[in-house]
């Protein structure tokens, strides 16, 4: 069955730092597509990053950046120069192929300070 | 704007008061899907839609019931409610169908509470 796992319940990292969230998966399909989401304390749910199984080069988008290591079913979410309004519950997710379902973690709090 | 819209946005109500949760999309998504958030569990999914009239379980669809009349549209349907559904409910998006590649959007949540 497929799995995500996220390890950290809660991380703090000091304004203007890099801080790295983990996520590892569990799989038997080649084709796969590896999602971070950002939860505000509002509640929504905000797409921030996607990693395909099959890319060569890890994921970049602005301050977000994705270590994708396929051997060892990582895909950690690298959030560089933390801002406050960074402080939120982070989501890792994995799409299934055949019923294109999101499958979450259970997230890691994440709280900046200054 | 691009957008999944819920309505309501919070409810309280009692045990057994039948409701509906609506759910609407502007994109022209194909693939709908409504998910609950409970802590400590993350986000698992009730119910997804292919396509119109094309719905299917998903890990937790117990008292719970959806359609899919029209392609923009997903309402999410508790006939008996209890307790053990309060809870925060997402309806998502995307643009294909088996593509992994594709982010889900997400409306901005049902906090739903039942007495």
């Amino acid at each position: 069955a497929q799995k995500i796992t996220q390890t950290q319940p809660g991380m703090f990292v000091q304004e203007k730092e890099a801080v790295t969230l983990d996520c590892t998966y569990d799989t038997s399909d080649p084709s796969y597509g590896l999602f971070w989401y950002k939860q505000p304390s509002s509640g929504e749910m905000i797409f921030l990053i996607y990693q395909g199984s099959y890319d060569q080069q890890n994921a970049t988008e602005g301050r977000y950046s994705l270590n994708f290591q396929k051997a060892r079913k990582s895909a950690n979410l690298v959030i560089s120069a933390s801002q406050l309004g960074d402080s939120a519950m982070y989501f890792c997710a994995m799409r299934e192929v055949n019923t294109d379902k999101l499958i979450f973690g259970t997230g890691t709090r994440l709280q900046v300070f200054p | 704007e691009a957008q999944v819209t819920q309505n309501p946005r919070y409810l309280i109500t009692v045990t057994g008061k039948k409701l509906t949760v609506t759910c609407s999309q502007n994109m022209n998504h194909e693939y709908m899907s409504w998910y609950r958030q409970d802590p400590g569990l993350g986000l698992r999914q009730i119910y997804y839609s292919m396509n119109v009239e094309v719905t299917d379980k998903g890990d937790v669809p117990e008292g719970y019931k959806v359609s899919r009349k029209e392609k923009r549209n997903f309402p999410l349907i508790l006939e008996s409610p209890s307790p053990n559904q309060t809870s925060l409910y997402f309806c998502a998006s995307s643009k294909r169908r088996n593509r992994v590649d594709q982010p889900q959007h997400f409306g901005d949540g049902t906090r739903l509470s039942i007495l």
